[in-house]
């Protein structure tokens, strides 16, 4: 069974950093996408960062850009977001997510990813 | 940016019912669409990919359909575990979620 579990949410005053941890299991790890999406109290869902299955490519969103960092250990099977900088608005649970690969195209190939996988996640509250 | 916006924010249905929630893109996203569940206290769930993917073991009275820019959620008979949040996602582009429309049972 495919399973993420985060860990490393708390309370940290403005300006400060954080770590999240998200082990993941019952699945080769190393050949998947993952991800990390938030959800502020009461608001919806907003995409964070990616890194690819096989260079570690990375991606932000504008609003963490500069500021959060992904990055895997293949070797623990883990997945991390380290957050510098930390405003009172990065208040939310933090997700981790397992990326799935849709390819299209025959010549030239494009890769598309969606989450199916989903951690029960972790808590992060930014206040003095 | 690819925005999305989904309609109603919120609905109330009986059981039995046929609910539909729509999606729009602010621009072709082609069939790169997923839909998820979210209920209280819970992580998201995945229901439909590429706009009419089932995912394995999501039952089947949920369908999505559309292509484009504009795409529908359907629920053909709500049931009472459905009370929930549903989000669209685009992923033709990073990754942009809709607002949410929550479904309440009458």
């Amino acid at each position: 069974e495919v399973q993420l579990l985060e860990s490393g949410g708390g309370l940290v005053q403005p300006g400060g950093s954080l770590r999240l941890s998200c082990a993941a299991s019952g699945f080769t790890f190393s050949s998947y996408a993952m991800g990390w999406v938030r959800q502020a109290p009461g608001k919806g869902l907003e995409w964070v960062s990616a890194i690819s299955d096989n260079r570690g490519g990375t991606h932000y969103a504008d609003s963490v850009k500069g500021r959060f960092t992904i990055s895997r250990d293949i070797s623990k099977n883990t997945l991390y977001l380290q957050m510098n900088s930390l405003r009172a608005e990065d208040t939310a649970i933090y997700y981790c997510a397992k990326y799935e690969k849709v390819q299209e195209g025959s010549i030239r190939i494009n890769n598309y990813y969606y989450m199916d996988v989903w951690g029960k996640g972790t808590t992060v509250t930014v206040s003095s | 940016d690819i925005q999305m916006t989904q309609s109603p924010s919120t609905l109330s249905a009986s059981v039995g019912d046929r609910v539909t929630i729509t999606c729009r893109a602010s621009q072709s996203i082609s069939s790169w669409l997923a839909w998820y569940q979210q209920k209280p206290g819970k992580a998201p769930k995945l229901l439909i990919y590429k706009a009419s993917s089932l995912e394995s073991g999501v039952p089947s009275r949920f369908s999505g359909s559309g292509s484009g820019t504009e795409f529908t959620l359907t629920i053909s008979s709500l049931q009472p575990d459905d009370s929930a949040t549903y989000y669209c996602q685009q992923y033709k582009t990073y990754w942009t979620f809709g607002q949410g429309t929550k479904v309440e049972i009458k």
